[in-house]
């Protein structure tokens, strides 16, 4: 298995709601990210998850929350999220936590707030 | 702190070779790689150089000068397929696990 797998592929959620976006990758990869891409733009990393540690949040707001259960899933979860925050929601892997390199990325969850 | 620029936009007909150029500045550099995104498709990674030099897969080829901060991809034989948007990416060597994107080229395959 070569593939992050994200869940769901599109989501509306209201201000008020709370939600959770999903990721799982099974390659034995043992860093694990969330990026944040708006349309036209590079990804924006959000979050690094190394070994099941949270070791980079990037001045998340914290209606984001990052969990991480397990060394193959990784969840984003959601509440009171504002219109801006509309966005392809981009999970990945890598087998180095420190390479920089060789990301795998799913196909993401495009987020709308409403 | 990390600056990327590569171009915007490049159109070239089927066939074609196209040039992708990025410059970085960082802190510390560790490794310039590159990925490839479709319209509604998930990043892909393409390449890494780590050290200067030319690195070939298949059509694309990705090159690094670590004394002139400059980087570029190179893809041969243009398809259609290859309509994408192409970022450079930098792992500065102070930031551990933080990977920088440029602002990304779209490339537009004409027939």
């Amino acid at each position: 298995d070569t593939e992050v797998t994200q869940t769901p592929k599109h989501l509306v959620m209201g201000m008020t709601n709370k939600k959770s976006l999903k990721c799982e990758q099974h390659m034995g990869h043992r860093a694990m990210y969330w990026y944040k891409q708006k349309a036209k733009k590079p990804p924006e990393l959000m979050f690094v998850y190394s070994y099941e540690k949270l070791s980079i949040n990037e001045s998340v707001p914290s209606r984001f929350s990052p969990e991480c259960p397990n060394s193959s899933l990784l969840n984003l979860h959601l509440h009171a999220l504002q219109p801006e925050d509309s966005a392809l929601y981009l999970c990945a892997s890598s087998q180095d936590p420190g390479a920089g390199y060789g990301y795998t990325f799913g196909s993401g969850t495009r987020l709308t707030v409403v | 702190g990390q600056s990327l620029e590569q171009p915007s936009e490049v159109t070239a007909v089927e066939g074609a070779i196209v040039q992708i150029n990025c410059t970085y500045q960082t802190s510390g550099f560790y490794g310039l790689s590159w990925y490839q995104q479709h319209d509604g498709g998930a990043p892909t990674f393409l390449s890494y150089n780590a050290l200067d030099g030319l690195e070939e897969t298949g059509r694309f080829s990705s090159f690094l000068s670590r004394s002139d901060s400059y980087g570029y991809l190179l893809l041969q034989e243009l398809q259609m397929k290859d309509s994408a948007s192409y970022f450079c990416a930098v792992r500065d060597r102070d930031s551990w696990g933080k990977l920088q994107f440029g602002a990304g080229t779209q490339v537009v395959v004409t027939p």
